[in-house]
């Protein structure tokens, strides 16, 4: 159980195009998911929080018009890279945690690895 | 914010040798997990432990909250156990938001 899938699992593209990373609970219901990145031989940062049904709140320094975030249904949050740059290469990484469960524990999807060129 | 930090930051060790990796937090915490990151970038659930002592097979784990510590213990390693471990707290009302550590990177050797 606990599964949280990601697509997709690794995207190329040119500069100043979008990209849409989609973050999916697969086997339980998560009100509240985690988008964070991570740099080469760096820790997680988390980006920003995700609410099913309201506007996702944005860590400091994180640029909410670039990183656009969708909750949509209670198995499903989207980030959308917009005018992507070679800056914003790196590894996208979505955690879910279970709305029933009894604890703060988190489950993390594969991640994505974007490369901006 | 919170500050996680975790030593050593590097750990070589040939296989079936055992390890203590250490999680030290600037305050009290009310959720705290370990991960391994495997050579895919997948994070992988150990254990989730505020407090208390949990053991999975060879892994253990112990958090001492009042002394804010965490500490994994890693036995008869395995090449397999290669990659790097992060420790996660998240504290107050905000405890679901995770600060990571700065990661344990272990290799594990014939």
């Amino acid at each position: 159980g606990a599964v949280v899938s990601q697509h997709p699992s690794w995207v190329i593209c040119k500069s100043g195009t979008s990209v849409k990373i989609e973050c999916r609970s697969l086997d339980f219901q998560a009100t509240t998911m985690f988008w964070y990145r991570q740099f080469p031989k760096q820790s997680l940062m988390l980006m920003a929080t995700s609410n099913e049904g309201s506007k996702a709140t944005y860590e400091q320094g994180v640029e909410k018009d670039k990183f656009l975030i969708n909750h949509a249904s209670l198995t499903l949050s989207t980030l959308t890279v917009t005018s992507a740059h070679p800056e914003d290469s790196s590894f996208y990484i979505c955690s879910a945690r279970d709305w029933g469960g009894l604890s703060y524990e988190q489950y993390f999807g594969p991640g994505t690895r974007l490369t901006v060129t | 914010g919170i500050q996680v930090e975790q030593s050593p930051p590097d750990l070589i060790l040939q296989e079936g040798a055992n390890s203590t990796l250490r999680c030290n937090f600037s305050d009290s915490v009310n959720n705290l997990q370990w991960f391994h990151q495997n050579p895919w970038g997948q994070l992988i659930n150990l254990f989730y432990i505020p407090s208390g002592t949990k053991q999975n097979g060879r892994l253990s784990a112990t958090t001492v909250a009042t002394e804010r510590y965490s500490l994994l213990y890693i036995s008869s390693s395995q090449t397999t156990d290669s990659g790097v471990y992060f420790c996660a707290v998240g504290s107050g009302g905000t405890a679901s938001k995770l600060t990571f550590g700065t990661g344990t990177r272990l290799q594990v050797t014939l």
